[in-house]
């Protein structure tokens, strides 16, 4: 168990919804990364957080947006949903802005848009 | 560019033999490399991370090494099991700048009984 969890662990919606992704990070982790992973596809990186405040943005659509709360925990917006944008978002957590500390995963939330 | 290639894209062994993926890399500067197993439909586990002075890292069957002179890395799997068919992602850390980390696609491993 890497300590990151993530809600829902399933969603199907239609296009044209909004859905929210919720993450919980590690304890003590003031880091949490957003990526994507669509069918047989590598993890494409959306944005990262550090203690509240964007450190960086990596693919991310206009229709997408996320925040990091007080407590730590992330949410990911996804709105306009298209077909596309069904995969697998996985979130990260560590314990500094980067650099040589282990990243550990959650087990993602599947997303299906139909 | 900063780029991670992974090579073969995917691979077939038989229980209990030995195997080795490879990753190439062409992030500079960069400051560590690491190697994750993902089990489908699963996140990403670490298995390790190297900094650019490390030559190599073992974590149980799994033995990584790392030539930064000629920027490739590989990971060696000893003795595979049923329970080693996974994805392998090879990441390097970007460290001009803020650190940012470049995803390989991944080796895709299969093992057999």
């Amino acid at each position: 168990d890497s300590g990151v969890t993530q809600t829902p662990k399933h969603l199907i919606t239609a296009t044209g919804q909004r859905v929210t992704l919720r993450c919980s990070p590690r304890s003590g982790d003031l880091s949490v990364y957003w990526y994507q992973q669509s069918l047989d596809q590598g993890l494409q990186f959306l944005i990262q957080y550090y203690n509240g405040e964007e450190r960086a943005k990596g693919n991310i659509l206009e229709r997408f947006s996320a925040q990091q709360f007080p407590d730590l925990h992330s949410e990911l917006n996804l709105s306009s949903l298209e077909l596309g944008d069904s995969a697998l978002y996985f979130c990260a957590s560590t314990v500094g802005g980067g650099g040589n500390s282990p990243l550990h995963f959650g087990n993602g939330t599947r997303l299906t848009v139909t | 560019k900063n780029q991670v290639e992974q090579s073969p894209q995917s691979l077939i062994i038989l229980e209990g033999k030995n195997c080795t993926l490879q990753c190439n890399y062409t992030v500079s500067p960069f400051s560590n490399l690491r190697w994750y197993k993902q089990d489908t439909g699963r996140g990403p586990v670490s298995l390790t991370i190297m900094t650019f002075s490390e030559n190599t890292k073992s974590n149980g069957r799994y033995t990584a090494t790392l030539d930064a002179d000629t920027k490739q890395s590989s990971l060696h799997i000893t003795a595979s099991q049923l329970s080693d068919s996974a994805s392998y992602i090879c990441v390097v850390t970007f460290s001009g700048g803020y650190n940012k980390l470049i995803f390989g696609a991944g080796t895709r491993l299969a093992v057999h009984p």
